[in-house]
């Protein structure tokens, strides 16, 4: 099993640009989510999923899209990227929303210009 | 509004010298406390997770245990390996049948031979 994984590991992105962070999971799982991480902050939810084509909002979720088409994937779309976006993105999934451990992928670092 | 409060935000220890540390937390409906490890440059691994205040889990030199308020990773003789960022983190209802995690900003360790 290749657990949780994210494309791209880097990337740089001028203000106003759009682009989607890949994530994706071979576990079954049926919830995913994106948190995002800045220094000195924990970790914050910014969109999740308890199931294909079900989707809701987190913490933070202002300037971000995101679908689920299958029980795999789990795209995030960023629409017109803002400095402030600036940071490290986590994917990750788990059994069921509800008392289960969640498993991160990699991250992808993200520095909007 | 959940709180997740971890101490110390850093700690340095001689490899064989326990400690511990902390984690405490103010949520309503506590469905699961989970404590993860984050190396630099990856994503959060997954330690334990703890349902219920007397419950303790143990894995190699890392213990975990659980009180109303609080809980507590105790490392014992630790190794330069051990070195990461230990994060914390409660899950509990979010309202119209969500369950999310609330994250600690985390507890740098550093394991010095």
């Amino acid at each position: 099993n290749a657990g949780v994984t994210q494309t791209p590991k880097f990337q740089v992105l001028k203000t106003g640009q759009s682009m989607t962070l890949q994530c994706a999971q071979d576990m079954n799982h049926e919830y995913m989510s994106w948190y995002r991480q800045d220094p000195g902050m924990g970790l914050r939810l910014i969109h999740y999923s308890v199931g294909a084509g079900i989707t809701d909002q987190g913490e933070v979720p202002n300037g971000y899209n995101v679908s689920r088409s299958t029980t795999e994937d789990f795209p995030l779309r960023l629409l017109s990227a803002a400095p402030s976006q600036t940071s490290v993105y986590f994917c990750a999934s788990s059994y069921s929303m509800r008392g289960y451990e969640q498993y991160f992928g990699p991250g992808t670092r993200l520095t909007v210009t | 509004e959940d709180q997740v409060t971890q101490s110390p935000e850093a700690l340095r220890l001689q490899e064989g010298e326990s400690s511990s540390l902390n984690c405490s937390y103010t949520v309503s409906g506590l469905r699961g406390l989970f404590w993860y490890r984050q190396d630099p440059g990856k994503g959060p691994e997954f330690l334990f997770t703890l349902y219920s205040a007397g419950e303790e889990k143990e894995k190699e030199r890392l213990k975990a245990t659980l009180t109303k308020k609080e809980s507590f990773l105790h490392i014992t003789a630790p190794k330069p390996e051990d070195s990461a960022t230990y994060l914390c983190a409660v899950q509990a209802p979010s309202g119209a049948g969500s369950y999310q995690l609330t994250f600690g900003k985390g507890t740098k360790l550093s394991v010095i031979p």
